[in-house]
């Protein structure tokens, strides 16, 4: 199975910064199978990337993803005090399996 | 609009079984793969298992294979987790979610776009 590891596991920053969080697989991932859920206390997780770059419905510009191979980033620029959450990485097909999150602290 | 509406959480002893519901509306209900994920307390996400449209294509993460079973009444709407032998690290918030699969450029890609509000299992004696 290919496992999924996210980087760091805890970033704290200010409201107006940009922050690359990483996800890298064990074995190389097909990208249109990579995607990037965010998710806040109390909340189900929230689709913001699909296929590694595709943002989804809804979700502001300022987050985008990239990456190929075994490395992915999700870059969230300007960050807003609404982004501050956990977020994983996931992988669909194979071993169905997420990241174990990055959480974005107020510093 | 498109929703996951999710029942049948509670508390039950080791060894004993749950079933879980999550009804969809909202979109055409068998037109979509659908899957469970569960969250432990504090914790991460986990993958639990995935039904295709039509419920012909089944299948689980090794933590659950064997003891639970997905399936899926497209004429009710409705996908369901039964749980079977529950021990305390089944203890969880259990989500079911949507897949998307959307047509870029002659290749699909795919996420979890709708989620249900998820439902706590707790396996205490």
């Amino acid at each position: 199975d290919i496992v999924l590891t996210q980087s760091p596991g805890t970033l704290s920053v200010s409201p107006g910064e940009t922050v690359a969080l990483s996800c890298r697989g064990s074995q190389p991932v097909t990208a249109t199978h990579l995607a990037w859920y965010q998710q806040k206390p109390g909340q189900a997780p929230r689709l913001l990337i699909y296929g590694t770059s595709h943002r989804a419905t809804g979700v502001p510009e300022r987050f985008s993803g990239s990456g190929s191979g075994t490395d992915f980033t999700l870059t969230v620029s300007r960050l807003q005090p609404e982004d501050f959450a956990v977020y994983y990485c996931h992988l669909y097909g194979r071993s169905y399996s997420f990241g174990q999150g990055t959480r974005l602290d107020i510093k | 609009q498109e929703q996951l509406m999710q029942s049948g959480g509670g508390v039950v002893q080791p060894g004993g079984s749950l079933r879980l519901s999550c009804a969809g509306s909202g979109f055409t209900f068998s037109n979509f793969h659908l899957a469970w994920v569960r969250q432990p307390p504090g914790k991460g996400l986990e993958w639990l298992s995935l039904i295709s449209y039509e419920g012909d294509d089944k299948f689980y993460a090794d933590s659950v294979k064997g003891r639970f079973a997905i399936s899926r009444d497209n004429s009710k709407s409705v996908l369901y987790l039964q749980m079977n032998s529950l021990t305390v690290d089944d203890t969880a918030l259990y989500f079911c979610a949507r897949v998307l699969e959307k047509h870029v450029r002659y290749v699909v890609s795919f996420g979890f776009d709708v989620w249900g509000p998820g439902t706590t299992v707790a396996v205490s004696s």
